[in-house]
């Protein structure tokens, strides 16, 4: 079936080092990934986004990579600082033939980031 | 703009009863969606709207009702709640349901604890 899914449940990181969390996902039609940070009792915040015609991305400190041959998502974010804490989600979406998957995003079970000053 | 506020923070209910988790958008977007979150599950769809008027079912909707008569509110109802529904609940809404560039934006959350 569908899925997405972390490798690492959880990583710790010292202040000013770059992160990298990555994801797996099994749907070869998925055309749109989404990175999400969810910092505690609060909603899911978008941080980034790709499109399948693309293998790297970058905003302001992040940059997602995409791996289409082996289904591999990650998000580097550089120089890392302790209001990065936080869990991070990555997303799927399906591709619009069909119609079924169009629109719904299908989550991973999230990385908890540590920062450590 | 508030973006997507979610009312109560927390519900504590019990067994059978039934209520209403309020959800309000300011962004005029179309898409609309409720989410819950369960340790080791990720977020899981229950029911979603890609305008007024129209709600679909997502991938867990037993037990849930939705009803979407205007586009900036989007309430999810307990008919008769049980332990299993105990979750935090986001809504969720996006200019378009599926375009590039037009990201789901959540609420805060609610925290329901059925005993």
């Amino acid at each position: 079936g569908e899925s997405v899914g972390l490798h690492l449940p959880t990583l710790s990181v010292q202040e000013g080092d770059n992160s990298i969390i990555n994801c797996a996902y099994s749907n070869s039609a998925s055309d749109y990934f989404i990175w999400y940070k969810q910092e505690s009792g609060k909603g899911p915040q978008f941080i980034i986004d790709i499109r399948s015609n693309m293998d790297k991305r970058q905003g302001q400190r992040v940059t997602v990579l995409l791996n289409k041959t082996v289904k591999h998502l990650s998000l580097q974010i550089a120089a890392t600082q302790p209001g990065d804490s936080a869990v991070y989600f990555c997303a799927e979406m399906g591709g619009s033939a069909g119609g079924t998957s169009y629109g719904k995003l299908t989550f991973g079970q999230g990385t908890i980031l540590t920062v450590h000053p | 703009n508030a973006g997507v506020t979610q009312t109560p923070k927390f519900q504590v209910l019990k067994t059978g009863q039934s209520m209403t988790l309020q959800c309000a958008q300011d962004m005029n977007h179309e898409y609309m969606s409720w989410y819950r979150q369960d340790p080791g599950m990720g977020l899981r769809l229950i029911h979603y709207s890609v305008g007024a008027g129209i709600t679909d079912q997502g991938e867990v909707p037993n037990g849930y009702n939705v009803s979407r008569s205007t586009t900036e509110d989007f309430p999810l109802r307990l008919l008769s709640a049980a332990p299993s529904q105990t979750s935090v609940y986001f809504c969720a809404s996006s200019y378009g349901r599926s375009s590039y560039n037009s990201p789901l934006h959540f609420g805060n959350g609610t925290r329901l604890t059925v005993t």
